[in-house]
């Protein structure tokens, strides 16, 4: 069993809806919860951040990380043809240790918005 | 602010040349660098982690000889893939560790012939 569990999709959805996407992880150590957006051939990009349970809201993207039941989630509103393309969820131990910094990432999933 | 840049974005190499890869914290000093491959299609890879001023420590399965990893500075660290060969083809991703979280690079995109 991976570490992190994400489904990889493709996920198309019509411009305008609401898009779902999901992690499940196994480890409980972990304590922050990151989603990054890739574009095809560029480097992943820190959308949200949000240190142990609960909401953190930004514009259209909401995560969402519920620690009891290894889940996070990230709730794109209004989407866009420009949210095209992958999303990674990635999470990380407490600070300290040897560990510090190191991301696990899931496996990415791949959106389409079309028009 | 949290950018970091590599160079080059893109290399051709022949077999058995070496290349250097760099990264650079622009705005803010990182202790620790990573670096990542990744496939078509694929999440990243974690290859090293990258302290300044020490030596790197490699994932299992990563050979260091061949992935020379040198970080000099605070805002800067290098990869070297030695004597490439075709199967080291790859897109490779560093990244900079801020005060909360990795912030990556936009890639380089390795072709050995």
């Amino acid at each position: 069993q991976k570490e992190v569990e994400q489904d990889p999709g493709p996920l198309s959805v019509p411009e305008g809806a609401i898009v779902s996407l999901n992690c499940t992880y196994s480890n409980s150590a972990f304590q922050y919860f990151m989603w990054y957006r890739q574009y095809s051939r560029k480097g992943p990009e820190l959308l949200m951040y949000t240190y142990s349970s609960g909401n953190k809201e930004d514009g259209r993207f909401t995560a969402q990380v519920d620690k009891s039941s290894k889940y996070i989630s990230l709730f794109i509103r209004d989407s866009q043809p420009s949210d095209s393309a992958t999303y990674l969820c990635a999470m990380s131990f407490v600070a300290g240790g040897t560990s510090y910094g190191k991301l696990t990432f899931g496996q990415g999933t791949i959106l389409t918005v079309h028009p | 602010g949290a950018v970091v840049s590599q160079h080059p974005s893109r290399v051709i190499c022949k077999s058995g040349t070496s290349v250097k890869i760099e990264c650079r914290s622009l705005d803010f000093q990182a202790t620790t660098m990573f670096w990542y491959r990744q496939f078509p299609k694929k999440s990243l890879m974690l290859m090293a982690t990258s302290n300044e001023g020490s030596k790197a420590t490699y994932e299992q399965g990563v050979e260091k000889d061949k992935f020379l990893i040198n970080h000099a500075s605070l805002t800067l660290s290098t990869l070297t893939v030695t004597s490439a060969h075709p199967e080291d083809s790859s897109f490779y991703i560093c990244s900079a560790l801020g005060a909360d979280t990795q912030y990556f690079g936009p890639g380089t995109r390795l072709t050995v012939l």
